[in-house]
């Protein structure tokens, strides 16, 4: 079966201080795989989202970067933090359709940031 | 830009009362999504629609994706505390993207 982890679940970052956050997929190949962020009571923000190794997709300019060195790894960074980027960090995997349609998506546990 | 609208942001009802959301989308959608999220949890995937019209049923849940495939509804029977919860849709556009919407915050008194 399919398993997401994400890590940490939690983390204390103070503003200017780098982040990095890994999301790695289990039991699938060739997943589509995501970054969301959630502010506190609110709905999901699409960050970034990737195909395949190397491909990355932007969909909110900010300071966050993605990559994905390998299949079933996708890591979120940032050179320094802003006090606007805490919230909850959540990775997502898919299945790979026909240009990615009509599946559904499977998160992680989740990376709750706090930038003091 | 695609928007995916839901309400009520909030509901509260007594155990045992029905509680249904409203998911509306600007554009048309190929599919529609629905999730829950539980307090301090992530998304968990309930259902998908696709085709106009569409109802499909969970138990006490049922859900509609509209004739013109542009809104979609959520109704649950007979509230129980294990429904807490956000529910979200999501919604497959023009844009081959998961757009979700605002989220319907539901809390169950006993």
């Amino acid at each position: 079966s399919q398993t997401i982890h994400q890590w940490p679940a939690t983390l204390v970052q103070p503003v200017g201080s780098p982040l990095s956050l890994e999301c790695t997929v289990e039991g699938t190949s060739n997943p589509n795989l995501y970054w969301y962020r959630q502010a506190a009571g609110r709905g999901l923000q699409l960050l970034f989202y990737s195909v395949g190794i190397g491909q990355i997709s932007s969909e909110v300019p900010q300071n966050l970067s993605a990559s994905r060195p390998q299949d079933r790894q996708f890591i979120l960074s940032s050179k320094k933090l802003l006090l606007s980027d805490s919230g909850f960090y959540l990775c997502a995997w898919s299945a790979r359709g026909w240009r990615g349609r009509n599946h559904e998506q499977y998160f992680g546990p989740g990376t709750r940031l706090t930038v003091t | 830009g695609q928007q995916v609208m839901q309400i009520p942001q909030y509901q509260h009802v007594q155990e045992g009362e029905d509680f249904t959301t409203y998911c509306n989308s600007s554009t048309t959608l190929s599919n529609i999504q629905w999730y829950k999220q539980r307090p301090g949890g992530h998304p968990v995937f309930l259902i998908q629609l696709v085709k106009s019209g569409e109802v499909k049923k969970q138990k006490r849940l049922t859900f509609q994706f509209g004739e013109a495939k542009k809104n979609s509804s959520l109704h649950i029977t007979a509230t129980q505390t294990t429904d807490v919860g956000t529910y979200f849709c999501a919604g497959l556009g023009s844009t081959d993207k998961l757009i979700f919407g605002t989220g319907t915050r539901l809390q169950v008194f006993p």
